[in-house]
């Protein structure tokens, strides 16, 4: 199986700050990478696909990049609402894994 | 829509068979997932099915265990749990599937909490 490797575990930063997550496959997955949002007591939401398209309604503020191995997802201009966890999986192969999750506090 | 429904408390060993209810796409073009949380834990894929039914992915903890299904005249995806553990304690989402083999997770249920304990 593929692991995913997510850090920082957690992050605390302010309104208006630039904000980056990064996620480390243990094997080359090309751009099948998929980021998504959960924030507490509700299913998670899909924001990025195939490494850095924004799914329809995410705020452009989301941004993703990169490819192969080594991804990030980077939120500029942090807002309230961002406070969430999110979760990196890699969807270049079955079974499905996930990072472990960051959660970021505001 | 994706609206699960069957979790509770169940004693170990025991089975349990979990349902979700599709509304709003068209049920029969697209493969379906069941992705669990244990409580204050990370995402942990469980099985996927095939849109049309023809094939199914197990995760080695559940493989033998669980069994997932679908009924399309009823728009329904199931998951039949057996020789359930404690480990098998989370929220038990269902997923639907999109993109390169079906493995991007686009809508995802509210979840169904199934506790396993004596």
């Amino acid at each position: 199986d593929i692991q995913m490797t997510q850090s920082p575990t957690s992050l605390s930063a302010s309104v208006g700050d630039r904000v980056t997550i990064t996620c480390r496959a243990s094997q080359t997955i090309g751009s099948f990478l998929n980021w998504y949002q959960q924030k507490p007591g509700i299913a998670p939401r899909l924001l990025i696909y195939a490494a850095s398209s924004l799914l329809s309604g995410v705020p452009s503020r989301f941004s993703g990049s990169g490819s192969g191995t080594d991804f990030t997802l980077t939120i500029s201009g942090l807002q309230p609402e961002d406070s969430a966890t999110y979760f990196c999986q890699q969807s270049y192969n079955h079974p499905a894994t996930f990072g472990r999750g960051t959660k970021v506090d505001i | 829509q994706l609206v699960e429904s069957g979790g509770g408390v169940v004693q170990p060993g025991r089975s349990l068979k979990l349902s979700c209810a599709a509304s709003g796409f068209t049920f029969s073009d697209y493969g379906i997932h069941w992705v669990r949380q244990a409580p204050g834990k990370g995402l942990e894929w469980m099985a996927h099915i095939s849109y049309d039914g023809s094939k199914e992915n197990y995760a080695d903890s559940v493989k033998g265990r669980f069994t997932i299904s679908r009924d399309t005249s009823r728009n329904t995806l199931f998951l039949q749990m057996t020789s359930l553990r404690t480990e098998d304690t989370a929220v038990y989402y269902c997923v639907r599937a999109v993109g390169f083999r079906d493995l991007t997770l686009d809508y995802w249920g509210q979840g169904t909490l199934v506790i396993v304990s004596s």
